[in-house]
Formats: C-alpha cells, sequence, structure tokens
C-alpha cells in the first residue's frame, strides 16, 4: 500500500527565509503526490500535485515541489517566508487501485513563521 | 458557490446522541468520501462512495453509517456518540475514470464535540 512520511511535525522560520517541509514516499507503482495546506479552522487547499508530467511542480502563492525517484521524496519548498504561510502542511499520495480509490496523508507539518 | 458544502460546521452534544452531518457536491464528481481529522490533525479515511455505492469502509464502528442518497450528496449519521468520536469530519470529492489523479476537493469540515 502506498504510504508517505512527514519528517518533522513542527518546523519554524524566520518571514523572509527558505521554507523546507520533507515528504518522503513509498509506493509499488508511480506516485500521484500531492501537498495540501490547511490554514486554522479551515477545510484541506491543494497547494500542488504530481501527476508523472515534469518534475518540479510549481503550486500557488510561490510553493513548488520536486519530485526525485531516486530519492522517493517530494519536498515542498518555498524562497521567501510570509506570515500567511503559517498553516498546517499535509502531503499526500493517491491510491488508485481500482475499488480503493483514496488519497493517504501524512501526519502533517506545522509551519511557524517568526516574525 | 461551494463546491463541496457541509453542514452543520460545528456540532456539540452529548454523549449517548444521534446526530447527522450533511455533504453536498456541485462539482459533478462521481466520488465522495469522508475523512476523520483527530486532535492531532491526522486525517484517515473513513467512507468512500462512488455513484451511491460503499467502495470503501476502512474498520469504522458500525455506529457510523453513511447514506448518499445520490452521487451529489453524501450523509454520516453516527449513533450512540462517544467521547472518542470528538473529532473534525471533512467530506470530499473527486472525479473517477480516466480524469482521476486522485486529487481530492474538500469541504471546510464539520467539528464534533461530544461531552
Amino acid at each position: 500500500a502506498q504510504s508517505v512520511t512527514q519528517l518533522g511535525s513542527h518546523v519554524s522560520v524566520s518571514e523572509g527565509a527558505l521554507v523546507l517541509l520533507r515528504c518522503n514516499y513509498s509506493s509499488s507503482v508511480p506516485p500521484y503526490l500531492f501537498w495540501y495546506v490547511q490554514y486554522p479552522n479551515q477545510g484541506l487547499q491543494l497547494l500542488l500535485k504530481y501527476t508523472s508530467a515534469a518534475t518540479l511542480v510549481k503550486g500557488i502563492n510561490d510553493f513548488e515541489a520536486e519530485f526525485k525517484k531516486s530519492e522517493t521524496s517530494f519536498h515542498l519548498t518555498k524562497p521567501s517566508a510570509h506570515m500567511s504561510d503559517a498553516a498546517e502542511y499535509f502531503c499526500a499520495v493517491s491510491d488508485l487501485n481500482f475499488g480503493n480509490e483514496k488519497l493517504t496523508f501524512g501526519t502533517g507539518t506545522r509551519l511557524t513563521i517568526i516574525p | 458557490d461551494t463546491a463541496v458544502s457541509q453542514t452543520p460546521k460545528y456540532l456539540v452534544t452529548q454523549m449517548g446522541n444521534d446526530k447527522s452531518i450533511k455533504c453536498e457536491q456541485n462539482l459533478g464528481h462521481d466520488t465522495m468520501y469522508w475523512y476523520k481529522q483527530d486532535s492531532k490533525k491526522f486525517l484517515k479515511i473513513m467512507f468512500s462512495y462512488n455513484n451511491k455505492e460503499l467502495i470503501i469502509n476502512e474498520t469504522v464502528p458500525n455506529r457510523f453509517s453513511p447514506k448518499s442518497p445520490d452521487k451529489a450528496h453524501l450523509n454520516l449519521h453516527i449513533n450512540s456518540l462517544e467521547l472518542g468520536d470528538s473529532a473534525v469530519y471533512f467530506c470530499a470529492s473527486s472525479p473517477s475514470g480516466t480524469r482521476d489523479t486522485g486529487e481530492l476537493f474538500f469541504g471546510e469540515g464539520s467539528r464534533l464535540t461530544v461531552l
């Protein structure tokens, strides 16, 4: 079964600094991978997704992620953190086995921005 | 127009009561889901329906009964509520077939508090 592991349940960065949130996946087939963001008291919003096209994926709010098959990683980055980026971030992998289609989420990383 | 809408957004009730959460999507998707998010923000799938047919039932107690009257609606009924049922319940939908990458479109969540 597909799974993802997010390294670091809490990450703090200074405003203007690089954001790096780590995600490693395990999949028996070429995966579809996603990053979702959850702002306080809100639902989950798609940031970006990898669906076997370009390995460098750009998303909303200047976030991007790079699919690295050799490292089984899909880390999320942003060059310069903004206060509004404070949120919970979830990496997810898609399981499209017929009759069992679902997204499996990592345990989440809480991003705190230090003024 | 809200794509995936859930009601109620907040629900506070006593142990032993029965309650329902409703979900509707206007995206024309074939598949709908219920996810549970616990106090540690962990997201776990509970059920999925495809065109009104139950596809996934992830070892959820039978006090939880989903119902899909049509492919645009998926409701969740919970009998004999327990303290451990306190969580945020998210409804989500996805297209199916060749369009499907597994991407989910989420509602804003229904926060259930059992006292």
